[in-house]
């Protein structure tokens, strides 16, 4: 059973453009979300992460929003840039427990178009 | 942040034999973490490794078939015994730096194996 669920595979935009990555989860008892990006042959590289005490959090181009009653939350990335070419993670957080484990989703290739 | 190496960085195995994937971590880390990510698939944790104890695994993954070393506070291995194609995948090392609430995972750039 996949808790955590991007279900758009890729996405393709034009550079200066919005991109928008979606999430959604299964789990209410999820309560901190991070998004990671992944070049290929890399690691994924942590980008941003919200509480669920919040619905919006931004770091310069990059904003994360979260909808806790509809379990899901978005990635908003303004502008686009062609080195934002990668694939993205969202990944939940259970509070408690000795690891708080990730659960990460499929992810999405974002391409950005010059 | 925390940077991470792993070694391999790829491998080509044949089918039944083992292979032992290293990492190694810049700053003493509490825990190490294993993920595994399947082909179109997410990562997937396999187990968390701890200084000084018996890894922890997830379910579906048992220490037989992903031993796990700790030796020290910087460094773990992972490996994979009796491989099948189904092993086929990227395996990712990571640590988490911060708080346990709150702290953000690093990883490793990954170990790609494939079995012919």
């Amino acid at each position: 059973d996949q808790q955590v669920k991007q279900n758009s595979p890729s996405l393709s935009v034009q550079e200066g453009r919005i991109s928008i990555l979606n999430c959604d989860y299964t789990n209410s008892m999820f309560d901190y979300f991070l998004w990671y990006k992944k070049y290929p042959a890399e690691g994924p590289t942590f980008l941003i992460s919200i509480s669920s005490i919040k619905d919006k959090n931004e770091d310069g181009r990059f904003t994360v929003f979260l909808n806790k009653s509809a379990k899901h939350l978005s990635l908003h990335i303004v502008p686009s840039q062609p080195g934002d070419s990668a694939v993205y993670f969202c990944a939940a957080r259970g509070y408690g427990g000795a690891t708080n484990k990730l659960i990460f989703g499929t992810g999405t290739l974002l391409a950005v178009q010059p | 942040s925390a940077v991470i190496s792993q070694k391999p960085s790829r491998d080509i195995c044949q089918r039944g034999t083992s292979l032992t994937i290293q990492c190694q971590v810049d700053s003493q880390v509490t825990m190490m973490f294993w993920y595994r990510q399947q082909p179109g698939q997410s990562l997937t944790l396999i187990a968390t490794a701890n200084q000084g104890s018996e890894a922890t695994y997830e379910s579906g993954f048992v220490i037989d078939k992903f031993p796990i070393s700790r030796p020290n506070l910087t460094f773990s291995t992972l490996t994979v015994s009796n491989m099948s194609p189904e092993d086929s995948s990227i395996y990712l090392c990571s640590v988490r730096v911060g708080s346990r609430d709150t702290g953000e995972l690093f990883f490793g750039e990954g170990s790609r194996l494939t079995v012919l």
